[in-house]
């Protein structure tokens, strides 16, 4: 069974400052991995996806890079703002088999980034 | 373009009362998902379907029941809610295959049993 662990929980930074969120994930056949941004009491805003025959995939301020032989990957935020304070969600999908691009997901970082 | 629409986004049910819980998507995808949020348990799959008129179970499936009549519609049906059935749905929707799978969420409903 697929399990994806994000480290660490929680995570406060000052603003202006670069930072890391980590996801591994236990098996490594996936199709595909997928960044979530999660607001209090709001839904799942897709950040970045990437392939599994991908290495990295970069939106703005965002680089998110896949190794799937180690099962990590890794998003980076750079010169950060307070409105990026948010959880932070991966999620891996399996390799498809017809049975549904479904998603495991990992519990999320909780982001706060201060004045 | 609305996106991936859920309905209603809040709701209290006393245990043993009923209720269903729609999905709307306007992007033509054919895969839809039903998942459920608890606090330190991340999001766990209900149920999905593949296509119209197709359902299976996903990981936490049971007291859940679910119907896809329209492509662009999902339905989770609990039919006699329990407290352990408090929790944020969220439905989302994705193409099946190739270089966009990517998933789209709906903005959750929050559910009570009391």
């Amino acid at each position: 069974k697929q399990e994806v662990t994000q480290i660490p929980a929680a995570l406060s930074v000052p603003e202006g400052e670069n930072l890391v969120l980590n996801c591994s994930f236990t098996d490594s056949a996936i199709y595909n991995l997928q960044w979530f941004r999660q607001d209090p009491g709001k839904g799942l805003t897709s950040l970045l996806l990437i392939q599994s025959s991908q290495r990295e995939q970069t939106s703005g301020r965002l680089n998110a890079s896949l190794d799937k032989s180690s099962g990590r990957s890794t998003l980076y935020i750079a010169a950060s703002q307070p409105g990026d304070s948010a959880t932070y969600l991966c999620a891996v999908s399996p390799i498809l088999t017809g049975g549904g691009n479904k998603l495991t997901f990992g519990t999320g970082t909780q982001l706060k980034v201060e004045l | 373009n609305a996106g991936v629409t859920q309905t209603p986004k809040f709701r209290v049910l006393k245990t043993g009362q009923s209720m269903t819980l729609l999905c709307a998507q306007d992007m033509n995808h054919e895969y839809m998902y039903w998942y459920r949020q608890d606090p330190g348990m991340g999001l766990r799959l209900i149920h999905y379907s593949v296509g119209e008129g197709t359902t299976a179970k996903g990981e936490v499936p049971d007291g859940y029941n679910v119907s896809r009549l329209k492509k662009q519609n999902f339905l989770l049906g609990l039919e006699s809610a329990a407290p352990s059935q408090t929790s944020v749905y969220f439905c989302a929707s994705s193409f099946p295959t190739g270089v966009n799978t990517e998933a789209f969420f709906g903005q959750g409903t929050r559910l009570t049993v009391v």
